[in-house]
């Protein structure tokens, strides 16, 4: 079974500070995919990014950058130059190839001005 | 484009009543998933559809069940409610793609409270 963890409960930093997101995941698949996703205050989902297991490049977008380590297990989400903006939750997470994704639990980012 | 949309968003219910949810996917979105979303378990899939068939179905009780219809949009259905059911119920759709995941796009959610 997949199993996604993210250690880090809540996040506080400053406007304008940098922040890295952990994520850790168990899989026995050889291919899967790796979620990113946003859920401000209103409640819906924001989806961010999606990798699959055979793509290991980091990716950026904008201020936002993404570390995915195969060998660690691992797929870290910073923000760059944090906003306000940014404060929401943030969901880790995982598939093997169908639409049932499992979540981590989640990362509260609180950006103070 | 217009996005997913979840009806009702807040609906307040007591234990032992049923309650149904809407969902309308993306236009063009062929794939509806639900997905549970609690305090203490945190995000849990519930089912997938695709074409009117349940292709894929989370750890949930039998009282909880779902449809497709035709034009793509699903109803989810909670019978017998209890406590432990009050949560948001979020519904995401996707462009089917076998053997790929895709993207899944959120629904703000029906947040259901019971009593």
């Amino acid at each position: 079974a997949q199993k996604v963890t993210q250690a880090q409960t809540e996040i506080s930093v400053v406007e304008k500070e940098d922040v890295t997101l952990d994520c850790v995941y168990e899989t026995r698949d050889t291919t899967y995919y790796l979620f990113w996703y946003k859920q401000p205050p209103s409640g819906e989902l924001v989806f961010l990014i999606r990798r699959n297991s055979f793509d290991e490049q980091n990716e950026i977008s904008g201020r936002y950058s993404w570390n995915f380590q195969k060998s660690t297990s691992s797929f870290n989400f910073t923000i760059t130059a944090s906003q306000v903006v940014d404060s929401a939750v943030y969901f880790c997470a995982h598939s093997t190839g169908r639409r049932a994704l499992t979540f981590g639990s989640g990362t509260r980012l609180q950006v103070q001005p | 484009k217009a996005g997913v949309t979840q009806t009702p968003r807040y609906l307040i219910k007591t234990r032992g009543q049923q309650v149904t949810l809407s969902c309308s996917p993306i236009s063009g979105h062929r794939s509806v998933s639900w997905y549970q979303q609690t305090p203490g378990q945190g995000l849990q899939f519930l089912f997938e559809y695709f074409s009117e068939t349940q292709r894929n179905k989370g750890n949930f009780p039998g009282r909880f069940s779902g449809r497709q219809f035709s034009n793509s949009r699903s109803e989810m259905n909670v019978s017998t409610l209890e406590l432990g059911d009050s949560a948001l119920y979020l519904c995401a759709s996707s462009y089917y793609r076998d053997r790929d995941t895709g993207e899944l796009f959120f629904g703000e959610g029906s947040r259901l409270t019971v009593l």
